[in-house]
């Protein structure tokens, strides 16, 4: 019972073109979301967040939106750069879990 | 500034020995959490410890225990292994709704 799902497990853009990853999830009770990049042989780490009480949150070239009633929340990267490169997890958390679920992944690959 | 950290880094297993993989972290969190990652599968939740002196499963908790030691430490314990659990294990810890920092990983493979 995957509750985050990446639907996309790759994704290649052009260095200085907007990126974008798409999460969807199936727990309604989930009421705070993060964004994760990994490099190879190293743990995520944390990009970006947002609380369900808001639809976005912009950090430098990162933003995440959230549509709560179509339950998907996406990364945004503007511009694109060849360092972006890696793998994007999207998480979720809330309900009645104290813990976190994630998706997939989606390898995002930046070409210069 | 070491934050999570997980031991061993790698280890080779014979099916059916056992061994603990160790994790501690020095940010004073109070939850630590126990995930495997394999190809197209994402970080798959197996145990978690939302608090000193509580556990609870996760999505894929067969085969695997838990003890959360103290705030500090919080280890992953196979007692039987299995070549299905051939994975790569990470150890990460967090307070709610903060996000998590995770450990570098174990890299665990059974024959």
């Amino acid at each position: 019972d995957q509750q985050v799902k990446q639907n996309s497990p790759s994704l290649s853009v052009q260095e200085g073109r907007i990126s974008i990853l798409n999460c969807d999830y199936t727990n309604s009770m989930f009421d705070y979301f993060l964004w994760y990049k990994k490099y190879p042989a190293e743990g995520p780490t944390f990009l970006i967040s947002i609380s369900s009480i808001k639809d976005k949150n912009e950090d430098g070239r990162f933003t995440v939106f959230l549509n709560k009633s179509a339950k998907h929340l996406s990364l945004h990267i503007v511009p694109s750069q060849p360092g972006d490169s890696a793998v994007y997890f999207c998480a979720a958390y809330g309900g009645n879990n104290n813990d976190m679920r994630f998706g997939a992944g989606t390898r995002l690959t930046v070409k210069p | 500034n070491a934050g999570v950290t997980q031991t061993p880094k790698f280890q080779v297993l014979k099916t059916g020995q056992s061994m603990t993989l160790q994790c501690a972290q020095d940010m004073n969190h109070n939850s630590m959490y126990w995930y495997r990652q394999d190809p197209g599968m994402g970080l798959r939740l197996i145990y978690y410890s939302a608090s000193e002196g509580t556990t609870d499963k996760g999505e894929v908790p067969n085969g695997y225990n838990v003890s959360r030691l103290n705030k500090r430490e919080f280890s992953l314990r196979l007692e039987s292994a299995a070549p299905s659990q051939t994975s790569v294990y990470f150890c990460a810890s967090s307070d709610p709704y903060q996000p998590q920092h995770f450990g570098d990983g174990t890299r665990l493979s059974i024959l």
